[in-house]
């Protein structure tokens, strides 16, 4: 079954120290996302890549960082630099515009997410 | 930069009655409007999508409507069953922004058996 993987489902960190989460998907998808979701602020875009080697900061890149080496994997790194990394990570991808069924819609699909704690 | 309002924040109805989220958005460029359900421990998954040059669209019992004027859409279900209980955001997407969606708070919504 094609889908995207991420690992851990859980994870705590203490504070100081850097996380990477993982994110691997078989769905021969161009574009990979990273969302933030926290209660009440819905999903906020931390980084995203529309092809391999190449990715741009989203809205809350702030004390992340993200590699995107090959077309499957796109992880994401917190860093003590992130004042409050605790929060419910979800990672998406989507067929590039013009060339899925909707024709652009950049239909997303999400992992079923990394819920990291800090300590 | 894009701003979404998603209201309510919470919605509890009776199996069987309907139920209406609505968002409004603050970019006139905007051109695509998702809809995304989120089952408890699991990611978002898109239910339904309209784009701006459509004002409605149906998928048997869910719907979606989109007022460009006004800059706000809505979805509604109807027929409610207890396995519509999740949480439901909305986005919206600015021109060729590819797949930079700017997503609502969501929206809690409970059928009641």
């Amino acid at each position: 079954d094609g889908g995207i993987t991420q690992s851990p489902k859980y994870l705590f960190r203490k504070e100081g120290q850097n996380v990477t989460l993982s994110c691997e998907q078989n769905l021969n998808h161009d574009a990979m996302y990273w969302y933030r979701q926290d209660p009440g602020q819905g999903l906020r875009l931390i980084y995203y890549s529309q092809i391999v080697n190449d990715f741009q900061k989203g809205d809350i890149a702030e004390g992340y960082s993200v590699s995107r080496e090959k077309k499957e994997s796109f992880p994401l790194t917190v860093t003590s630099a992130q004042k409050n990394p605790t929060a419910f990570y979800l990672c998406a991808s989507s067929i590039e515009p013009g060339t899925g069924v909707y024709g652009g819609a950049n239909v997303l699909t999400f992992g079923a997410g990394s819920r990291l704690t800090v300590l | 930069g894009e701003n979404v309002e998603q209201h309510p924040s919470t919605l509890s109805v009776q199996e069987g009655d309907s139920a209406v989220i609505k968002c409004t958005y603050s970019d006139s460029a905007s051109n695509y409007f998702p809809w995304y359900k989120q089952e408890l421990g699991k990611g978002p998954q898109l239910i339904i999508d309209i784009r701006s040059n459509v004002g409605e669209k149906k998928d048997q019992r869910i719907a979606v409507t989109l007022n460009k004027t006004a800059k706000h859409f809505s979805l509604h279900i109807t027929e409610t069953q207890p396995e519509d209980s999740a949480v439901y955001f909305c986005a919206v997407r600015r021109g060729t922004s590819y797949g930079k969606l700017t997503f609502g708070q969501g929206t809690i919504l409970t059928v009641h058996p």
